[in-house]
């Protein structure tokens, strides 16, 4: 089954830890996204990539790191410099251009 | 910027009834693309249906159809016969088709969502 794959589902870490979350697609898409997703409010995008070895931050990069060396894989690492990462982490992909963006499952982290 | 905004932060309805959620959006673009997903409580993004800015013809998908009113900026969605399933948090979103550098094409900006029951 194609699909996209996020892991692991609930993560929880200490304050002070980098943490990095995974998203895996076997679609044949070229962009992947990683977006936020707070109570009360719409998805926040964080990072895109639109080819491998190429990304750029979206409208809530701070604090946060993302590496696209292969197709297939677009891991988010949420750092200590994030103030407040507790949050619903969601993982996306599309052909790329203005085709229809689908998304992973979703992983929840919870920084204690 | 362009912003996307639903003002109905709750709605409820019916089961078998029809409800309409309201989406409105601002942007300066002439050509551009719109979505509504559905978040159910397993928080799985779930495409609802899309809308090419470009066509007249309001996109249908099933019991899911729109109101796209283009002068208005106006992007509304109907659930015709709501079914229990169609619990879920319904989000509006535009597709960006480019950034003054080129880039950010095909990036997503979203509302804040409503929140549907479907009571039986």
């Amino acid at each position: 089954d194609g699909g996209i794959t996020q892991s692991p589902k609930y993560l929880f870490r200490k304050e002070g830890q980098n943490v990095t979350l995974s998203c895996e697609q076997n679609l044949n898409h070229d962009a992947m996204y990683w977006y936020r997703q707070d109570p009360g409010q719409g998805l926040r995008l964080i990072y895109y990539s639109q080819i491998v070895n190429d990304f750029q931050k979206g409208d809530i990069a701070e604090g946060y790191s993302v590496s696209r060396e292969k197709k297939e894989s677009f891991p988010l690492t949420v750092t200590s410099a994030q103030k407040n990462p507790t949050a619903f982490y969601l993982c996306a992909s599309n052909k790329g251009g203005l085709d229809t963006q689908y998304f992973g499952p979703g992983t929840r982290l919870t920084v204690l | 910027a362009q912003t996307v905004t639903q003002s109905q932060p709750e709605m409820s309805v019916q089961e078998a009834e029809t409800v309409t959620l309201s989406c409105t959006y601002d942007t300066s673009e002439n050509n551009y693309y719109l979505f509504w997903y559905k978040q159910p409580p397993s928080r799985q993004m779930i495409l609802v249906i899309r809308q090419e800015a470009y066509k007249q013809q309001n996109a249908t998908e099933n019991r899911f159809s729109v109101n796209f009113q283009k002068a208005a900026k106006s992007f509304s969605l109907k659930i015709s016969d709501s079914q229990l399933g169609d619990t879920a948090m319904y989000f509006c979103a535009f597709m960006k088709p480019r950034d003054n550098y080129g880039g950010s094409q095909g990036n997503l900006i979203f509302g804040k969502g409503t929140k549907l029951s479907v009571k039986p």
